[in-house]
């Protein structure tokens, strides 16, 4: 596909649950990226993957959070025992992987956790 | 003090007028500067990436980097209702590799 695919678009879970998201980036990016945006709040980092050294994992807001990155291309983001302060908006960007190059989002996947 | 700063707004104006949108970061040895529009409901997609001090202009849209003052704007001139959505700056810094957004601007253009 052309642009960055995120899997499911939407997600209902209870509490304790553990879930896991998926992202394909676009073919040849390098850089890989999570975000998360809560209702009406600003984009928080979550964890960076660039080519195939270790992963920036800085914004992992609790060890229940993990991501993985296949081969080089497909990400999983796991959350462990989910909260209800887990619910919000998780986005996953890909680029180029140049320090300037430009970040390209999917559409997200709504997460709820009731 | 946050890394990216914004005003959140909102900022309204009349349509075929200028919005000027304003932006400070933290890091003095950041290099990449981006502006995202995100339409509410919607993925934040690209309108303005700046690197050096001045002006670049793309279309309507007009990015500003002043490095020594530690700010970044971006103007929309003839604005269009369509243009209404949150605005977000995001600068990749110095130290870090990851992109950093600010909050997010509401930007209203009435008709």
């Amino acid at each position: 596909g052309a642009g960055v695919s995120q899997s499911p678009s939407n997600k209902v879970t209870e509490k304790g649950k553990d879930v896991e998201l998926r992202c394909d980036p676009i073919s040849g990016h390098t850089a890989l990226y999570w975000y998360r945006q809560s209702l009406g709040q600003g984009l928080e980092f979550l964890i960076y993957f660039q080519g195939n050294s270790a992963p920036d994992k800085s914004g992992l807001p609790s060890d229940r959070f993990s991501a993985e990155r296949t081969g080089g291309s497909v990400s999983t983001l796991t959350i462990q025992r989910t909260q209800q302060e887990d619910s919000a908006v998780y986005l996953c960007a890909s680029s180029q992987g140049a320090s300037n190059s430009p970040l390209h989002f999917g559409n997200g996947t709504r997460l709820t956790v009731t | 003090q946050k890394e990216v700063e914004q005003n959140s707004g909102p900022l309204s104006v009349p349509e075929g007028a200028i919005a000027s949108l304003n932006c400070t970061y933290s890091d003095r040895g950041s290099q990449s500067f981006f502006w995202y529009r995100q339409y509410s409901g919607k993925s934040p997609e690209l309108i303005m990436f700046i690197y050096s001090n001045g002006d670049k202009e793309d279309g309507r849209f007009t990015a500003q980097l002043n490095k020594a003052s530690q700010y970044v704007s971006l103007l929309i001139r003839d604005s269009q209702p369509s243009d209404s959505a949150t605005y977000l700056c995001a600068v990749i810094s110095g130290s870090a590799r990851q992109l950093t957004f600010g909050s997010g601007t509401q930007l209203t253009v009435l008709p």
